[in-house]
């Protein structure tokens, strides 16, 4: 199935930095949401995007889909202690089947320290 | 009130028994899915689900299971269990429109030994 590569793996910040993520496939999607786990929990729907181009904010999150559909990118900007967790891009392919199947990147695990 | 809900949160359990994890979502969604999380955090899809359709990754093993009582439940039968096993497994579900969404379930923590 597909596989989307995130990178950076993981990132050590310090507190009130900005960051910058980022997911890449070998397939055009249609779809890309983000999301995050906190530590013992599932991943949490953080912003989902769905135009070639399209830019769309959440509190301090921004993401944007890349304008070649292959790709999508994260930013968290003045970063604070519960920013902390992993990353997760998912994206969705327009084949023309049923369901409403997503493949989820590998993650980028991220560590704030205050 | 818990969205998606997943019991047990963690199952400890010796090798070649059988085990069920339970999900259930009140959310009103009529796709449910099991994901796999491994050791190095990855997702894995292993069972899309609503009452139209079974969606089965290939790569599963037969020894594993979904059952489905009704549209909210989504339970997840493991037979003959084994130690590549141990994982976290994430019930999630969505509405079944493309480009929706999954919520998931807090996961459960399964150790075979």
């Amino acid at each position: 199935g597909q596989q989307l590569n995130q990178s950076p793996q993981s990132m050590f910040i310090q507190e009130g930095e900005d960051v910058s993520m980022n997911c890449t496939s070998s397939s055009i999607f249609n779809t890309w949401l983000w999301y995050k786990q906190d530590p013992g929990e599932g991943p949490v729907l953080l912003i989902a995007l769905y135009k070639a181009g399209e830019l769309t904010s959440n509190g301090r999150l921004t993401a944007q889909f890349g304008i070649t559909r292959k790709d999508s990118f994260l930013n968290i900007s003045a970063s604070i202690p519960s920013d902390v967790g992993i990353y997760f891009c998912a994206g969705q392919t327009p084949r023309t089947y049923t369901g409403n199947q997503f493949y989820f990147g590998t993650g980028t695990s991220l560590t704030v320290i205050p | 009130d818990t969205a998606v809900s997943q019991t047990p949160k963690y199952l400890v359990t010796q090798m070649g028994n059988d085990k069920s994890i339970k999900c259930e979502q009140n959310l009103g969604h009529d796709t449910m899915y099991w994901y796999k999380q491994d050791s190095k955090k990855f997702l894995k899809i292993m069972f899309s689900y609503n009452n139209k359709e079974l969606i089965i990754n290939e790569t599963v093993p037969n020894r594993f299971s979904p059952k489905s009582p009704d549209k909210a439940h989504l339970n997840l039968h493991i037979n003959s269990l084994e130690l590549g096993d141990s994982a976290v497994y994430f019930c999630a579900s969505s509405l079944d429109d493309r480009g929706k969404g999954y919520t998931f379930g807090s996961g459960t923590r399964l150790t075979v030994v």
